[in-house]
This record gives C-alpha cells, sequence and structure tokens, in this order.
C-alpha cells in the first residue's frame, strides 16, 4: 500500500527559485525519508527526519515533519538545473524489517 | 566503492519463462529488499530479508521468489513471468541499526 501521498506531482521551476514539495502519509511513523532520483537511475538518500522532530537542515534542504498533519515538506533553496529529478518521500513505522514505504514523489524541473 | 549491484540492467522475455535478477552488496548490510516502480504507483515493495535465510513478503510478492543463501545476495525470482510484471526494479540494503538505504541502478524488465 501507498503511505506517502506526495504534491504537487510536478513542478517547474526556474535556477535560482525555491521549490517547496508536499508529503502526506497515513499512519505512525518512527521516522521520514527524502530521496532523490534522476530519470531511471537509483535512489540515493538525501535526509532523514525522526518523529519527534521538527525541521531538519542539510545544506539546501530543508525539511519539516508535523505529525498531528501527517505531514512533511521539503524544500531546496537556490535551486539548480542538477536539482531536477525526481523526489520520494519514504515513511518507516517501525514495522518488522524497518523497510520504507514510498510516495508517488514529485518530478521537479529546474529550467537554467 | 561501497554499492549495490544489480544483473541485468535491461532484460527483455517472453511469458512463462523463468528469470532471475541478481542483486549483490558489498557493505556487509544485514537488510535487503526488493522494489518495483511503476509510473504514477512510487515504490512498492516485493519482498525483503532481515538476514541470512530470513525473508517476508511486502506489499506485492504475488508472482515472485527470493531466496537469501549468502549475505551479499539476494535474487529476484520470476518462475513464470507476465505481462503485468514489466516494471522497473529495485534492489536496496542497508544496515542493522541504520536508516538509509541504498539502491541499487535498477533492472527495466518488458515482460511480452
Amino acid at each position: 500500500s501507498q503511505q506517502g501521498e506526495e504534491d504537487p506531482q510536478a513542478l517547474s521551476i526556474q535556477e535560482g527559485e525555491n521549490a517547496t514539495m508536499n508529503c502526506s502519509y497515513k499512519t505512525s511513523i518512527n521516522n521520514l525519508q527524502w530521496y532523490r532520483q534522476n530519470s531511471g537511475r537509483g535512489l540515493v538518500h538525501l535526509i532523514l527526519i525522526r518523529s519527534n522532530e521538527r525541521e531538519k537542515h542539510s545544506g539546501r534542504l530543508r525539511v519539516t515533519l508535523d505529525t498531528s498533519k501527517k505531514s512533511s515538506s521539503l524544500l531546496i533553496t537556490a535551486s539548480r538545473a542538477a536539482d531536477t529529478a525526481s523526489y520520494f518521500c519514504a515513511t518507516d513505522a517501525g514495522n518488522a524489517g524497518n523497510m520504507l514505504t514510498f510516495g508517488g514523489g514529485t518530478r521537479l524541473m529546474v529550467k537554467p | 566503492e561501497a554499492q549495490v549491484t544489480q544483473n541485468p540492467r535491461y532484460l527483455i522475455t517472453v511469458t512463462g519463462k523463468k528469470l532471475t535478477v541478481t542483486c549483490s552488496q558489498n557493505m556487509n548490510h544485514e537488510y535487503m529488499s526488493w522494489y518495483r516502480q511503476d509510473p504514477g504507483l512510487g515504490l512498492r515493495q516485493i519482498y525483503y530479508s532481515m538476514n541470512v535465510e530470513v525473508t517476508d513478503k511486502g506489499d506485492v510478492p504475488e508472482g515472485y521468489k527470493v531466496s537469501r543463501k549468502e549475505k551479499r545476495n539476494f535474487p529476484l525470482i520470476l518462475e513464470s513471468p507476465s505481462p503485468n510484471q514489466t516494471s522497473l526494479y529495485f534492489c536496496a540494503s542497508r544496515k542493522y541499526g541504520d536508516y538509509e538505504q541504498f539502491f541499487g541502478p535498477g533492472t527495466r524488465l518488458t515482460v511480452l
């Protein structure tokens, strides 16, 4: 079952602008992670936020988590053409195996 | 170099012809998992393994088998492939106690 739902499904911005992607999920979680996927390639881990955290930063990335609303957002500041990719949120519910449940992803295009 | 490898990267086959997609990781990770990725559906987990000889079903296990005889390898077996198994497949691994998953480059499978 798909736990996370990303919004928007697609986003097109100009280089230098900020990009915000949102993720909603259904059940309680242990942590939430964001991954990036370049076209047809494997996913790369970007950042993890635990359920007891509200905000986290890593370079140009800022992630927020609102467990009361079961939602998270990923902000990429000062975007670059190289940020063009699909971005997925993934929830870890702490189940056996601690494996992830992914959302449908947001396709980000950054125009030079 | 720490990595997850998959073979083959591309495969076109016919209905009913058994095939195996191999996955290997060199990071001594305990957890391994298989996902399939279909447009608009994100990644869905097929099977996962918490260690050697320990495997369990994910969200979409029907039509697939796995085995974990060695820690580094986690092959995905399609005994009788059908066209609805045409998809992009990813293997992933992570270390016990960590949350970040490392993904392979993907295997694009077409079943005619």
